[in-house]
């Protein structure tokens, strides 16, 4: 089973746009992750989020988690066709051994 | 290189065949772990490891999937009397330390058809 779920499970949008995608989860978390996946490729990891933190940046990406809501948002701001992927949420909650659980993801296309 | 790299990337066997699937990890990454991942669904958790020591493998499907890293550093995920269902792609990935609050490194997996 799988403790993440996105929202939207597809986006689609025009070059330049900024793409908004949120992470839903069920039990109290210890961090939360976001991965990118390309086609046929592995996942990377773009940032992690600890339970005490609000916000966090890195580049283009903006990560916000609200523990009250068990709920994560990822926006890609400026986006551009190389930021076409599939997006994963992934929580570490004590409640399933401190191991990761990921999402379904959410499927971006970024149209030049 | 320095990533997390797997072999084969494709591998077609026939129903009831066994697999084994390699993994080798960035050196000197204490945690591995493999992941089966779906079409078009995330990653589902299969086994960790600490270095040798496997310390969950509560995600194996069933006792036809086993998993080694005896030496610490390379790892085998092998899937007996393969089925149908074991049709996915096997994730490997790693990380430098010994819990999961550090970022994971994945390779591009084994995409795997069972025939």
């Amino acid at each position: 089973s799988q403790q993440g779920e996105e929202d939207p499970q597809a986006l689609s949008i025009q070059e330049g746009e900024n793409a908004t995608m949120n992470c839903s989860y069920k039990t109290s978390i210890n961090n939360l992750q976001w991965y990118r996946q390309n086609s046929g490729r592995g996942l990377v990891h773009l940032i992690l989020i600890r339970s005490n933190e609000r916000e966090k940046h890195s580049g283009r990406l903006r990560v916000t988690l609200d523990t009250s809501k068990k709920s994560s948002s990822l926006l890609i701001t400026a986006s551009r066709a190389a930021d076409t992927a599939s997006y994963f949420c992934a929580t570490d909650a004590r409640a399933a051994g401190n191991k990761l659980t990921f999402g379904g993801g959410t499927r971006v296309l970024v149209k030049p | 290189g320095a990533g997390v790299s797997q072999s084969p990337r494709y591998k077609v066997a026939k129903r009831g065949q066994d697999v084994a699937l390699r993994c080798d990890p960035i050196s000197g990454h204490v945690s591995l772990f493999w992941y089966q991942q779906a079409l078009g669904q995330g990653p589902e958790f299969l086994t960790y490891f600490q270095n040798e020591a496997q310390l969950d493998k509560s995600g194996l499907p069933s006792d036809r999937f086993f998993a080694e890293r005896p030496e610490g550093s390379v790892s085998t995920l092998k899937i007996q009397r393969t089925q149908q269902e074991d049709s996915a792609v096997y994730l490997c990935a790693s990380s430098r330390g010994p819990i999961s609050n550090q970022p994971q490194h994945f390779g591009d997996g084994t995409r795997l058809s069972i025939l």
